[in-house]
């Protein structure tokens, strides 16, 4: 079993859908959670954190259930500028993280 | 503000040929890593380091080298190029504690023939 793991995808939604990923991890000692996006052949960017509490930035929100080991990302009103991969992040002990493979949004008019 | 920098952007090697891809960054990122990423799969970790003078192995990091002699560089080797080695490599820092966040480099796509 992958240390995180993340739905496959693709997910091929229309514009203004409500889409949303998930992200499980094995390591119950995990600190902190991330999600990043990257685009296609560029580099991955840091989209937001993941706190215990929730957290929210516009259109998108970000979960954290620790008891189940989850994140989980939702993006509403979908725009097609959000087509892209989206990478779930998790940092376990001192100076690594461990990537997930990603999930891949399609956004379509 | 350059953030990581990774040069070349682009290479061809031929199989046995070696290079080194350089990475500097201006964040004072303590810590610093090098990925690559096959097409279509996941970032797999090859080196990493905490500081300068300490480095340490990834997941995959058979046929390259690093080294770390200032905070700012993290240069990684390939010696004896492989087709297998044809990748788009990224190079990364962040902030030591665990609520540090990656800044990537716009990366490397190095092709082996």
């Amino acid at each position: 079993r992958k240390e995180v793991e993340q739905d496959p995808g693709p997910f091929n939604v229309p514009e203004g859908a409500t889409v949303a990923f998930n992200c499980t991890y094995s390591n119950s000692a995990s600190q902190s959670f991330f999600w990043y996006r990257q685009d296609c052949r560029k580099e991955p960017k840091l989209l937001m954190s993941v706190y215990s509490s929730g957290n929210e930035d516009g259109r998108f929100t970000a979960q954290l259930n620790r008891a189940s080991q989850y994140i989980s990302l939702l993006i509403r009103d979908s725009k097609l500028s959000d087509s892209a991969t989206y990478l779930c992040v998790v940092n376990t002990n001192a100076g690594k993280s461990t990537f997930g493979d990603g999930t891949t949004l399609t956004v379509k008019p | 503000n350059a953030g990581v920098t990774q040069t070349p952007k682009f290479r061809i090697l031929k199989i046995g040929q070696s290079m080194t891809l350089q990475c500097t960054q201006d964040m004072n990122h303590n810590y610093m890593y090098w990925y690559r990423q096959d097409p279509g799969m996941g970032l797999k970790l090859i080196y990493y380091s905490v500081g300068a003078g300490i480095t340490d192995k990834g997941e995959v990091p058979n046929g390259y080298n690093v080294s770390r002699s200032t905070t700012e560089d993290f240069p990684l080797r390939l010696e004896l190029a492989a087709p297998s080695q044809t990748s788009v490599y990224f190079c990364a820092g962040r902030d030591s504690g665990p609520l540090g966040g990656y800044t990537f480099g716009s990366g490397t796509r190095l092709t082996v023939v």
